[in-house]
């Protein structure tokens, strides 16, 4: 399969404890995006990467969320001290260039 | 920052008939928008996108027109089938600087096809 993959695909824990989620975009594609998708809600743009650089970050992304890409491959993202309302669906999409994004199967996070 | 508003947020067509979903955004420098397909426990998928230097694209039975004058565009599904059945989104994206930045969802559209 060469598609976008997440890791992993649910997460339950315990409201304060730290989380921390990984994206494999499609193989060569520069960019990576992470969005948070709420039930019955469009996806909300956190954060995107070009290469290992983070470009650009969401009002939505807290002090308590970090992303990272440190090789321009994968990218983790991170939520510390979690919240019951940081569950969500937590999805990852990658594109090349100008092209469309096309997302993973996202991660089901429940914060207890 | 850009705002997309969606229309109708459930839509309920017989089986056949075409489905048309609408969706307004509000920043003039968005020039690409595509449109995702979410089925159930699954990411979104692209089903067709359009930039803002065509009016129409068509792709078997789906279609995408645009009018940038009154910042509009729709999603057309013809002879619809239960497979079609889905929530779909509508987004929008200015593409700036070697890429599309961060994509502005509508809230969707749950389709229903109705045997």
């Amino acid at each position: 399969d060469t598609g976008v993959s997440q890791d992993p695909r649910h997460k339950i824990t315990k409201r304060g404890q730290n989380v921390t989620f990984r994206c494999d975009p499609i193989s060569e594609h520069n960019r990576l995006y992470w969005y948070r998708q709420t039930l019955g809600q469009g996806p909300e743009f956190l954060t995107y990467f070009q290469n290992e650089a983070q470009l650009e970050k969401s009002r939505l992304l807290s002090d308590r969320f970090s992303a990272e890409r440190p090789k321009g491959s994968f990218s983790t993202l991170e939520i510390q001290r979690t919240e019951q309302g940081d569950s969500a669906m937590y999805l990852c999409a990658s594109s090349f260039g100008y092209n469309e994004q096309f997302f993973g199967p996202g991660t089901r996070l429940t914060v207890l | 920052g850009e705002n997309v508003e969606q229309h109708p947020s459930t839509l309920s067509v017989q089986e056949g008939d075409s489905a048309v979903i609408k969706c307004t955004y509000s920043d003039s420098a968005s020039n690409y928008f595509p449109w995702y397909k979410q089925e159930l426990g699954k990411g979104p998928q692209l089903i067709i996108d359009i930039r803002s230097n065509v009016g129409e694209k068509k792709d078997q039975r789906i279609a995408v027109t645009l009018n940038k004058t009154a910042k509009h565009f729709s999603l057309h599904i013809t002879e619809t089938q239960p497979e079609d059945s889905a929530v779909y989104f509508c987004a929008a994206t200015p593409l700036v600087g070697g890429g599309a930045d961060g994509l502005t969802f509508g809230k969707g559209t749950h389709l229903i096809i109705q045997p």
